[in-house]
C-alpha cells in the first residue's frame, strides 16, 4: 500500500520559535496533500488542502501566515509553524492522494508541544 | 456537508463480529462512504469506501443501506488490534475533502 512519511514524529519547541514539518509520499505522486490537528480526545480538524505548485487552501479560521504551506513537489508538502505558542500545541497529521485513487493516505503524526 | 451520527463507543469479544453502525440522512447522491480508523497517538488508516452496493476488502465489509441514509461497517471477526476510533465519513465534494466526526470508540475484550 501507499506509503506517507512525517518527520518529526514528536518535537518540543519553545515559545515564539518556529517549526517545520515535513510530509512526504514515499511510493506514488501525491497530487493533493492535506494538514490536519488533532487536540486530545478530539477528531481530526483540516487545516488546509494543497496542490503540487499553488497555494494552499485554508479552512475558515485557520491563519495562512502563521501556518504556512509548501507543496513543492509531488512528494513533498511541508507545514511551518510560525511563532509557534502553547496553544500550538497539537497532534498534526499529514494526508496525500493522487489522481488514481479515491483513498486518503495518512502519515503518523507529528506531536508538537510548545512550551 | 452530510452530517454523521455514530455510537461514542462499542465494546466487543475478541474473535466475534463487530457491526458498527453510521447515520448520514442527509448524503448527497455523489458522495462516497468512507471509513478510517485510528489507532491510539497515530495518523489514521482507510478501512473501506463505497457508493451503493456492500463492499468487501480483507479489512472489512461495509453494508450500505438502499436509501443510502446509513451504513454498517462489519469486522468479521474482531481481534485486539481492532480497538481504535472508527470515523464514518461522507466525502464532501470532487476535491476530496474529508469531515471528521467524533467517531466510534471501539474497545476489544480479550
Amino acid at each position: 500500500g501507499a506509503v506517507v512519511s512525517q518527520h518529526p514524529s514528536r518535537v518540543i519547541c519553545k515559545s515564539g520559535t518556529s517549526v517545520k514539518i515535513e510530509c512526504r509520499s514515499l511510493d506514488f505522486q501525491a497530487t493533493t496533500m492535506f494538514w490536519y490537528r488533532q487536540f486530545p480526545k478530539q477528531s481530526l480538524m483540516l487545516m488546509a488542502t494543497s496542490n503540487e505548485g499553488s497555494k494552499a487552501t485554508y479552512e475558515q479560521g485557520v491563519e495562512k501566515d502563521k501556518f504556512l504551506i509548501n507543496h513543492a513537489s509531488l512528494t513533498l508538502s511541508t507545514l511551518t509553524v510560525t511563532s509557534a505558542h502553547p496553544e500550538d500545541s497539537s497532534f498534526y497529521i499529514c494526508s496525500a492522494s493522487s489522481q488514481a485513487s479515491d483513498e486518503q493516505y495518512f502519515g503518523p503524526g507529528t506531536r508538537l508541544t510548545v512550551t | 456537508d452530510a452530517k454523521t451520527t455514530q455510537p461514542n463507543s462499542m465494546e466487543s469479544n475478541e474473535e466475534e463480529p463487530v457491526h458498527l453502525p453510521c447515520n448520514h440522512s442527509t448524503i448527497s447522491g455523489t458522495d462516497y462512504i468512507h471509513w478510517y480508523r485510528q489507532l491510539p497517538s497515530q495518523g489514521p488508516e482507510y478501512v473501506i469506501h463505497g457508493l451503493t452496493s456492500n463492499v468487501n476488502n480483507r479489512m472489512a465489509s461495509l453494508a450500505i443501506a438502499e436509501d443510502r441514509k446509513s451504513s454498517t461497517l462489519i469486522l468479521h471477526r474482531a481481534t485486539l488490534r481492532d480497538a481504535a476510533v472508527y470515523y464514518c465519513i461522507p466525502e464532501a465534494g470532487n476535491n476530496r475533502k474529508l469531515i471528521w466526526g467524533l467517531g466510534t470508540s471501539l474497545a476489544v475484550n480479550p
